[in-house]
């Protein structure tokens, strides 16, 4: 069965400082990995993706991701936090194979709040 | 930049009552979906839907459920007599041709509905 977790109901950083959203996933396959990030009364916003290829995926403001599959584990990044990244960061995967429109099963979420 | 949109934003409505959630997704998209997410967990995929069918569904979406693209452009959910349990965020995604998983889905804002 497909799964995801997010061990970190909350993770909090300083202005400035690097950032890590930790997840780990279990999928039948090869997986295609996804975080999407959800700002206060607004759906949830495509960040990046892993399908394959190079492990380390860049995606939108400054985030990035790195695949690894021996710890099964797809954490999301960022150098240099902003206070406006304080939301909730889902990760999300998709089995790679026998499965059919892209059904994503979704961790319980991270909440990042970066303070000045 | 196009979006999925989602009406109404706030659905309140009793018991046993049917309830039809409104998407419209983004025009070019050929492949949609419903997920929920009940205050406190994980967002849960109900359906697929795609070329007028419904594709893949979950444990969740029973008989009670129901989807239906009326038109060329809305994408409905209905519950046909609603429960307490049924009281829920409703995202809508939709998702481009090719149908392939690593398409990543868009999201719409969410309906809240909340059941009396």
């Amino acid at each position: 069965a497909q799964s995801v977790a997010q061990p970190e109901d909350q993770v909090n950083v300083a202005e400035g400082n690097p950032l890590t959203v930790k997840c780990t996933y279990s999928v039948s396959g090869n997986p295609y990995l996804f975080w999407y990030v959800q700002y206060p009364n607004r759906g949830l916003q495509f960040l990046l993706k892993y399908i394959t290829g190079d492990n380390l995926v860049k995606g939108s403001y400054g985030f990035e991701a790195e695949f690894n599959k021996s710890q099964t584990s797809f954490h999301l990044k960022k150098p240099s936090a902003l206070v406006s990244d304080s939301a909730l960061y889902f990760c999300a995967v998709r089995a790679g194979k026998g499965s059919t429109l892209g059904r994503l099963y979704f961790g319980r979420g991270t909440q990042l709040t970066v303070w000045p | 930049e196009p979006e999925v949109t989602q009406t109404p934003s706030h659905q309140v409505t009793q018991m046993g009552q049917e309830v039809i959630l409104r998407c419209v997704p983004i025009s070019n998209h050929l492949y949609f979906y419903w997920y929920r997410q009940i205050l406190g967990q994980k967002v849960e995929f109900l359906v697929s839907f795609y070329n007028n069918e419904i594709s893949e569904k979950s444990e969740i979406f029973d008989d009670q459920f129901s989807v239906e693209r009326p038109d060329g452009s809305n994408f409905t959910l209905k519950i046909r007599s609603t429960k307490l349990e049924d009281s829920a965020m409703y995202f809508c995604a939709s998702s481009e041709a090719g149908g392939s998983g690593y398409n990543e889905q868009f999201f719409g804002p969410g309906t809240r509905l909340t059941v009396l």
